[in-house]
């Protein structure tokens, strides 16, 4: 059974500050991961991939990714309360026909 | 805009009904997903398309049947839904399958079974 963890919050950040999100998996054989950000009552949006140990910078995104640990997080630098969503984390195995597996999500609030 | 639109963005069926969830890429893209997204639960994988053809079903009931005619187009046929179903359906699609691809979501059909 594949399955990807986030702590479903709310983490509350103060506007300014570094959101940091974490999100773990379970299959080893994982090869690529997604960060998604959904506003409430819309669809998911895509915010950054990664495939490669270390990190990988968008913007005011970071995305964090150690296979070892098998542990992938978000980072967003001067956080905005536009940034105030569910931030969804999203890993595909590689195994051809799989889609994305998702986390149950972490809803993120920035405090003006 | 994601270059994936879905219709109807809303819909209210009763269990006796049947009706069909409609989506359409611009992306060119060559895979197309279904996703369910129930309240306090992960997004569902539900069917995967490759080039027209259905290359998963993640075990969901005969209730749902998805069409795929072309790259481009995807519906997902109900009939005989239960209260249960109610959820958000999300359709994506991808450049091609396997990890290295990002789906992009259209905006989803809200369905209340009632």
């Amino acid at each position: 059974q594949k399955e990807v963890e986030q702590n479903s919050g709310p983490l509350s950040v103060p506007e300014g500050a570094i959101a940091s999100l974490n999100c773990t998996y379970s299959d080893r054989g994982s090869q690529s991961f997604f960060w998604y950000r959904q506003y409430s009552g819309k669809s998911p949006e895509l915010i950054m991939f990664i495939y490669s140990n270390g990190d990988k910078e968008d913007g005011r995104f970071t995305a964090q990714l150690n296979k070892a640990s098998q542990y992938v997080s978000l980072l967003i630098r001067d956080s905005q309360p536009s940034d105030s969503a569910t931030y969804l984390c999203a890993v595909n195995t590689g195994g051809g026909a799989d889609g994305l597996t998702f986390g149950k999500g972490t809803h993120l609030i920035i405090q003006p | 805009e994601t270059g994936v639109t879905q219709t109807p963005r809303h819909l209210v069926m009763g269990m006796t009904n049947k009706k069909s969830l409609k989506c359409e890429q611009h992306l060119g893209h060559n895979a197309m997903y279904w996703y369910k997204q129930s309240a306090k639960k992960p997004l569902e994988l539900m069917f995967v398309y490759s080039l027209e053809e259905r290359v998963e079903n993640n075990s969901v009931p005969s209730r749902f049947s998805p069409e795929c005619p072309n790259s481009s187009h995807l519906f997902l046929h109900l009939h005989t839904l239960q209260p249960e179903d109610s959820a958000l359906y999300l359709c994506a699609s991808s450049p091609g399958l396997g990890g290295d691809y990002e789906q992009y979501f259209g905006p989803g059909t809200r369905l209340t079974v009632t």
